[in-house]
């Protein structure tokens, strides 16, 4: 079956400039997972979702930061006023109700110019 | 606070060669740890799972030993091919989360043809 997707796969932001990272998990996946990756690191954990509510938020690194799964199944990671620190590859993840295995996405690289 | 290191960073060998990338942890307080695989523009791809009360699982060239009082986990992959080029990164899930995983930074392995 379908894999967890990712769009965009690659994004470049001005500096300021707000983006909407999407994510569809696997069907009937109830947990979801954001990772930030930056280069030459392990993913850090951003947020958790079970079904549509948000569970776990503390990786979240600022308020610029916003994650929604208003139906329990796509989810969306936005980020207001782009900084070049928030250059990274953003990693979405689902899984079965925890603690099962988690599934990845191929990933939203995103450049902040 | 648990903490995931992976030496080397990178290691390039001669196709054919057995290799052992290594994991360490700081926190054997684990529920389990895994090993993934990731490509360039692609997603992560998980390999082994080891729970805590297991010491090895294998799959086909692929071995990976758990030694949760030491803290540590290897990956043992026979026979090297080119295409067993990628990074792979180890993650540990801690007892006391079912969800979190606190990951290394990866090895970067180049198989030479």
């Amino acid at each position: 079956g379908a894999g967890v997707s990712q769009s965009p796969r690659y994004k470049v932001a001005k500096r300021g400039q707000d983006v909407a990272l999407r994510c569809d998990p696997i069907s009937g996946h109830v947990s979801l997972f954001w990772y930030q990756q930056a280069l030459g690191q392990g993913p850090e954990f951003l947020t958790y979702f079970q079904n549509e509510a948000q569970l776990d938020k503390s990786g979240l690194p600022s308020d610029r930061f916003f994650a929604e799964r208003p139906e329990g199944s796509v989810s969306t990671l936005k980020i207001q006023r782009t900084q070049q620190e928030d250059s990274a590859v953003y990693l979405c993840a689902s899984s079965l109700p925890t603690p099962y295995e988690q599934y990845f996405g191929p990933g939203t690289r995103l450049t902040v110019t | 606070k648990q903490e995931v290191t992976q030496i080397p960073a990178a290691l390039s060998v001669p196709e054919g060669e057995n290799l052992v990338l290594n994991c360490s942890f700081t926190d054997s307080a684990i529920y389990n740890l895994q090993w993934f695989r990731q490509d360039p523009g692609k997603g992560l791809t998980s390999l082994l799972l080891i729970q805590s009360s297991q010491r090895e699982q294998t799959s086909g060239r692929l071995n990976a030993s758990l030694d949760k009082s030491s803290g540590r986990s290897t990956l043992y992959i026979a026979a090297s091919q080119p295409g067993d080029s990628a990074t792979y990164l180890c993650a540990v899930r801690p007892r006391d989360s079912n969800y979190q995983l606190i990951w290394g930074a990866g090895t970067k392995l180049i198989i030479k043809p």
